[in-house]
Parts: C-alpha cells; sequence; structure tokens
C-alpha cells in the first residue's frame, strides 16, 4: 500500500521558517519526480514546488522561489520543503505527492 | 506565467454525462492530469495523462483531449461525484505546473 504522511505543519509567526517532511512507503520513491502543492482555506489547489528523481532539478511558483527550498533523501524515501520568510499567504494545507499519490496534507497557519 | 482556465461549475441530474474542459495553450504538447477533491479531503487522481484511468476509479470516469482542450468525461454521473475537480498540467518548458481554478460539480 502506498502512503505519503506529510508532517512539520503548525502555526508560525511572519517571517519565521519551518521544515516540512513527506515520509513515503510503498513508493518507488527514488524513482519519481515529487511535488509539493497547497490548498488556502476556501481556495483552490495551487502548485509549490518539484523535485526531479535525483534531486538536481527543481521548480518553483513564483510567490515562493527564493523562500522555499524543496530537498529529498532518496535513501530514506523522504521528501522535504524548507519554507523560510513566512507570510501570511503562505497559509494553507500542504500535500507532498507525485501525480499518481498523494498525501493528507499538513496545515500550515502563518500570522502576524 | 502560464493558466488552466476551467468553468467554475458544471451541473447534471443522475446518470447525465458531465463534461468538464480544461484549456491550456500548452495542451497540445504536454499531458492534463485530472483530480477530484470531496469537501475536507485530498485530492484523488481520476485521470492521467489525458485518457489514463486509474484502476481504483469507476469506468463511469474518462479523459479526452483534442488540441488546447483537455475534457474529463463522467457518464452516467451520480450523486457521490459531487466534488470540485481540477486539471493539472505544465507549461511548454516543462518548468512551471499549473492547476485549473477548479470546478464544481453538482448532480442533482
Amino acid at each position: 500500500e502506498v502512503q505519503l504522511v506529510e508532517s512539520g505543519g503548525g502555526s508560525f509567526q511572519v517571517g519565521e521558517s519551518v521544515r516540512l517532511s513527506c515520509a513515503t512507503s510503498g513508493l518507488a520513491f527514488s524513482t519519481f519526480w515529487m511535488h509539493w502543492i497547497r490548498q488556502a482555506p476556501g481556495k483552490g489547489l495551487v502548485f509549490v514546488s518539484r523535485i526531479s528523481t535525483d534531486g538536481t532539478v527543481t521548480n518553483y511558483a513564483d510567490s515562493v522561489r527564493g523562500r522555499f527550498v524543496i530537498s529529498r533523501d532518496n535513501a530514506r524515501n523522504t521528501l522535504y520543503l524548507q519554507m523560510n520568510n513566512l507570510r501570511a499567504d503562505d497559509s494553507g494545507v500542504y500535500y507532498c505527492g507525485q501525480v499518481g499519490y498523494w498525501g493528507q496534507g499538513t496545515r500550515v497557519t502563518v500570522s502576524s | 506565467s502560464y493558466e488552466l482556465t476551467q468553468p467554475p461549475s458544471v451541473s447534471v441530474s443522475p446518470g447525465q454525462t458531465a463534461r468538464i474542459t480544461c484549456s491550456g495553450d500548452a495542451l497540445p504538447k504536454k499531458y492534463a492530469h485530472w483530480f477530484q477533491q470531496k469537501s475536507g479531503q485530498a485530492p484523488v487522481l481520476v485521470i492521467q495523462e489525458d485518457t489514463k484511468r486509474p484502476s481504483t476509479i469507476p469506468a463511469r470516469f474518462s479523459g479526452s483531449s483534442s488540441g488546447t482542450v483537455a475534457t474529463l468525461i463522467i457518464s452516467g454521473a451520480q450523486v457521490e461525484d459531487e466534488a470540485d475537480y481540477y486539471c493539472y498540467s505544465t507549461d511548454s518548458t516543462d518548468s512551471l505546473w499549473v492547476f485549473g481554478g477548479g470546478t464544481k460539480l453538482t448532480v442533482l
């Protein structure tokens, strides 16, 4: 059974940093490009970032480029998202996944 | 920037066919993926790479793509298919992924 479990969410202040993790199992993790997406309360899904199988290629949404860093540890089957200089509009549920499988999400709330 | 355009809402009666479109300039060369999201739940893939249906998804779900428009088709829509549906694809450079704005499907 494929499982993706996000963690690291919580309540933060504007300007703080947090690292989200996504632990996977039952998935050939090292063979997939992995994505982070997010959903603000009452809003639609939004792409955040993507990383290649070996971690050498990364893509970011304009709104997070320069503040967020995506990375992966293929030995641990785990994906990460380092979120720096948090803003209020970074609030939402963050999901990790590859196209076919997604986790249940972790909620990030940023307040001033 | 790159955009995928979906209608905000689609409404059908039970048993009718629902069609949800997704328009984007890169779709002639890039696949569209479709997700279903029910209230408070994580998104679920219903169609991958324009037309491929995961084995866990009912056969009434199908997809097509022609030119700049990808279409999710639900043949014989059921009340339990009520949800938000999103298309997901990338621009021509494969560096910017985007979701469509989402379509709320009502079946009643």
